[in-house]
């Protein structure tokens, strides 16, 4: 069974840009999260699809969005590229058929590291 | 509010030794709480979950326990060796929120 798929990998961005990362969640899965990791705040929220619908955002500027397909593929797009933006941005994705209390296990893809100059 | 303190920040042992890795939450109600492993470049990997009912959880060479009382949750690490060398993360369930709350991890690297 394949895992998470996140794309690219890696990525290098100047200031004012825009970028799009992608990720592909485990077949099946319909609950798709992204993951802001620097390493000093540590994983911080930024927001959860769930059958296309955004369910929950963590506290992020609007510069931050995504979206979900109906294949349960999900985007993020940060616009406005700032230097603090540079960060490894994971999403991870949960079984489930139906919204649920969030207490089940997250599977995470290996990350978009993105670079901002 | 709900917060998920890790410590220590950072750990350096020898290959070999036994570690233990602490985690202390302040979520309430409680749901359930995971330790993370995290190899450097990769993505979280799941290696334990505890319950409320749970005090004592083993996963090989990973022992993860739970005092629900005093909110506070250990991983045991047995006979380190370089592969465990990695970042250790705490998560915790509940709250009233669908999203986890998660700390800042553990740094463990173990030398040979």
């Amino acid at each position: 069974k394949a895992g998470v798929t996140q794309t690219p990998r890696y990525l290098i961005k100047t200031r004012g840009q825009q970028v799009t990362l992608s990720c592909s969640p485990i077949s099946g899965h319909r609950s798709v999260s992204w993951y802001q990791q620097t390493p000093g705040q540590g994983l911080q929220f930024l927001f959860e699809y769930f059958s296309e619908t955004q369910r929950n955002k963590g506290n992020f500027p609007g510069r931050f969005s995504g979206r979900q397909f109906s294949n349960s593929r999900s985007e993020m797009n940060v616009s406005t590229l700032e230097l603090g933006d540079s960060a490894l941005y994971l999403c991870a994705s949960q079984p489930g058929t139906t919204p649920s209390t969030g207490t089940g296990e997250l599977f995470f893809g290996e990350g978009s590291r993105l670079t901002v100059l | 509010k709900n917060q998920v303190e890790q410590s220590p920040q950072s750990l350096i042992i020898l290959e070999g030794k036994n570690c233990t890795l602490q985690c202390n939450y302040t979520v309430s109600p409680f749901s359930n709480l995971r330790w993370y492993k995290q190899d450097t470049g990769r993505g979280p990997v799941s290696l334990t979950i505890m319950t409320f009912s749970e005090n004592t959880k083993s996963n090989g060479r990973y022992t993860a326990t739970l005092d629900a009382d005093t909110k506070q949750s250990s991983l045991h690490i047995t006979a380190s060796q370089l592969s465990d060398s990695a970042s250790y993360i705490c998560v915790v369930s509940g709250g009233g929120s669908y999203i986890p709350t998660f700390g800042r991890g553990t740094s463990l690297i173990v030398h040979p």
